[in-house]
């Protein structure tokens, strides 16, 4: 069965600084991943895909894949208090697949 | 555009009784999916269909759930009867084609089963 983990957290970080969010997947054969976030009470938005090796810059948002540790990281520089939600990482497989979830890591920014 | 439309947003039920989620997918999406998420399991696939048809029904907890596609732009999820432990939020996605990227969501149904 495909696992997805993320730690729950919370990751709490002051106004500014870099808040570093972690996955990590099961399955190899994973080619698309893909960074969500949701707020409380909320439903889940997609912010962020990756599918090579390395680095993808959006604005405040870094998405990192490292395909060969099964591992996909996201960077929020200059966070902010309304960055604060959970971040759910989802990993698919190669053709007509469905996403695989994590459980989300909540992430608190304070002012 | 409107988005994914879901229906009730809060629904609080009896155990024993039928319950009915509804969604209405982006127009010219043809996939959808039905998920569940719970503060212990997370978001879990149910059930997802291609171009209305059903392709893969295995998180469907128990023979209590179903659900239909009739057409390309409605979708129910069926629980009969309901249980406590179906308490969740039931969220409904659609994406373009089933080999695309990413979900757009529904705002979800907060089921309450008491």
């Amino acid at each position: 069965q495909k696992e997805v983990e993320q730690n729950s957290g919370p990751l709490s970080v002051p106004e500014g600084a870099i808040a570093s969010l972690n996955c990590t997947y099961s399955d190899r054969g994973s080619q698309s991943f893909f960074w969500y976030r949701q707020y409380s009470g909320k439903s889940p938005e997609l912010i962020m895909s990756i599918y090579s090796n390395g680095d993808k810059e959006d604005g405040r948002f870094t998405a990192q894949l490292n395909k060969a540790s099964q591992y996909v990281s996201l960077l929020i520089r200059d966070s902010q208090p309304s960055d604060s939600a959970t971040y759910l990482c989802a990993v698919k497989d190669s053709g007509y697949s469905t996403l695989t979830f994590g459980k989300g890591t909540m992430l608190l920014v304070s002012p | 555009d409107a988005g994914v439309i879901q229906s009730p947003r809060h629904e609080v039920t009896e155990m024993g009784q039928e319950v009915t989620l509804r969604c209405k997918p982006i127009s010219g999406h043809n996939s959808l999916f039905w998920y569940r998420q719970t503060m212990m399991r997370g978001l879990e696939l149910l059930i997802y269909f291609n171009n209305n048809v059903p392709i893969d029904d295995s998180g469907m907890p128990e023979d209590r759930f179903s659900a239909k596609m009739p057409n390309a732009s409605f979708s129910t999820l069926k629980i009969q009867p309901s249980e406590p432990r179906d308490s969740a939020v039931y969220f409904c996605a659609s994406t373009i084609y089933l080999g695309g990227s990413g979900y757009t969501f529904g705002s979800g149904t907060r089921l309450t089963v008491v």
